[in-house]
């Protein structure tokens, strides 16, 4: 039982490169999320997923796509990386169930775009 | 104004000091608050949930809710350098998938 595997731990990019976060669970968790954590900023909602097929905006999503074909994969793309994007990117994966909850997490991606 | 504000620290307390950390809310459609544990250059972990309102324990550390006044808090006793880390409030509607968190509150246990 892997959890939450994020790829890759690291990343530099160029500014105007795109590439794709990704983000996969083995928990058969109904929901994904992704988050930035900037500091002094705790960890910002970028997208969410609460199943497959459905995807909904957080409070940062400039910038960036996700989509969710299968339960079990949720990647975030940066379509034109931008400095401002340089952030550390955790991705989550959670249920909710009467007064049952829980969210893990995986160990992050550190982006630099330069 | 942010959904949830958390009391930025940092914070640096000795050895065996009860440490109280807090949060406070403006969604009254949160039912479920979270603390999470953040060491660094990791994710962060589950600490404990409450559901709804009122107080849970777990071993040195208890989490409590006042949905009335929407604050959170949550105590650690007998603080141990262990302990050091950067603490999270989040919190979450029946909804379900949309974590808020707080700014956190960085945390240095001394020994």
């Amino acid at each position: 039982n892997a959890g939450v595997t994020q790829t890759p731990k690291f990343q530099v990019l160029k500014t105007g490169q795109s590439m794709t976060l990704q983000c996969a669970q083995d928990m058969n968790h109904e929901y994904m999320s992704w988050y930035r954590q900037d500091p002094g900023m705790g960890l910002r909602l970028i997208h969410y997923s609460v199943g497959a097929g459905i995807t909904d905006q957080g409070e940062v999503p400039n910038g960036y796509n996700v989509s969710r074909s299968t339960t079990e994969d949720f990647p975030l793309r940066l379509l034109s990386a931008a400095p401002s994007q340089t952030s550390v990117y955790f991705c989550a994966s959670s249920y909710s169930l009467g007064e049952n909850t829980e969210a893990f997490f995986g160990q992050g991606t550190r982006l630099t775009v330069v | 104004q942010k959904e949830v504000e958390q009391d930025p620290g940092p914070l640096s307390v000795p050895e065996g000091a009860i440490v109280s950390l807090n949060c406070t809310y403006s969604n009254s459609a949160f039912q479920y608050f979270m603390w999470y544990r953040q060491y660094s250059r990791k994710g962060p972990e589950l600490l404990m949930y409450t559901y709804s309102s009122g107080n849970k324990e777990d071993g040195r550390f208890t989490a409590q809710v006042d949905k009335s006044s929407k604050y959170i808090s949550l105590f650690i006793r007998d603080s141990q350098p262990s302990d050091s880390a950067t603490y999270l409030c989040a919190m979450m509607t029946n909804q379900g998938g949309k974590l808020i968190f707080g700014q956190g509150t960085e945390l240095s246990v001394k020994p």
